[in-house]
């Protein structure tokens, strides 16, 4: 009964290291988002994804990209990590019908751009 | 000005007392309406959704009012474990976007 679940729980990076994040969902939900989550600020969309092979960006896009090539997973990548992007992120599922907007969330990852 | 805006408090209430928080949206296309609850360093969860009736759940009374586009939660009888940080929600938009307000801390003291 894993939910969702976010890899890694914490990374440290240097200034212009890459790296990737995955969220995976066992329940067979269509959409899925990316957040980050700064003081002060609330959570803000990065990214989502309404299906399989699909994605968009949100509010805070640059310097991201993302990857949905199978329905259970979305990749958020980082390919030139700044200071800036030193943030708690939050990948959540949805199934995305008007009647169940409930959101699920993974535990997040903290990650740190020195 | 942010699309969901709360009052972010802190809110510090003694056990057993009645708090309300606030929120305003300024997306007149918004949708749906929720309140999620965090506590400290983890995951938002869902406490409830809004409904424009007016809608209870135990201890808990969410109220939204499209004409001012304000959306309001109150606890009653509040307990140590109410402790929290308390995120206003709307959503709008065909992928169902959810807007986070920056959210409400609220402290009940024994």
């Amino acid at each position: 009964n894993a939910g969702v679940t976010q890899t890694p729980k914490f990374r440290v990076l240097k200034t212009g290291q890459s790296m990737t994040l995955l969220c995976a969902q066992d329940m067979n939900h269509e959409y899925m988002y990316w957040y980050r989550q700064d003081p002060g600020m609330g959570l803000r969309l990065i990214h989502y994804s309404v299906g399989e092979g699909t994605t968009a960006k949100g509010e805070v896009p640059d310097g991201y990209n993302v990857s949905r090539l199978k329905k259970q997973n979305f990749l958020l990548g980082l390919e030139s990590a700044a200071p800036s992007q030193t943030s708690v992120y939050f990948c959540a599922s949805s199934r995305g019908d008007a009647t169940n907007e409930k959101l699920f969330f993974g535990s997040g990852t903290q990650l740190s751009v020195l | 000005r942010k699309e969901v805006e709360q009052d972010p408090g802190p809110f510090n209430v003694p056990e057993g007392a009645t708090v309300a928080f606030n929120c305003t949206y300024s997306n007149s296309a918004s949708q749906s309406f929720f309140w999620y609850r965090q506590d400290c360093r983890k995951e938002p969860k869902l406490l409830m959704s809004v409904y424009s009736s007016g809608n209870e759940d135990g201890r808990f009374t969410a109220q939204l009012n499209r004409a001012s586009q304000y959306i309001s939660l109150l606890i009653r009888d509040s307990k140590l474990s109410d402790s929290a940080t308390y995120l206003c929600v709307a959503s709008s938009g065909s992928a169902r976007q959810l807007t986070f307000g920056s959210g409400t801390q609220l402290t009940v003291l024994p």
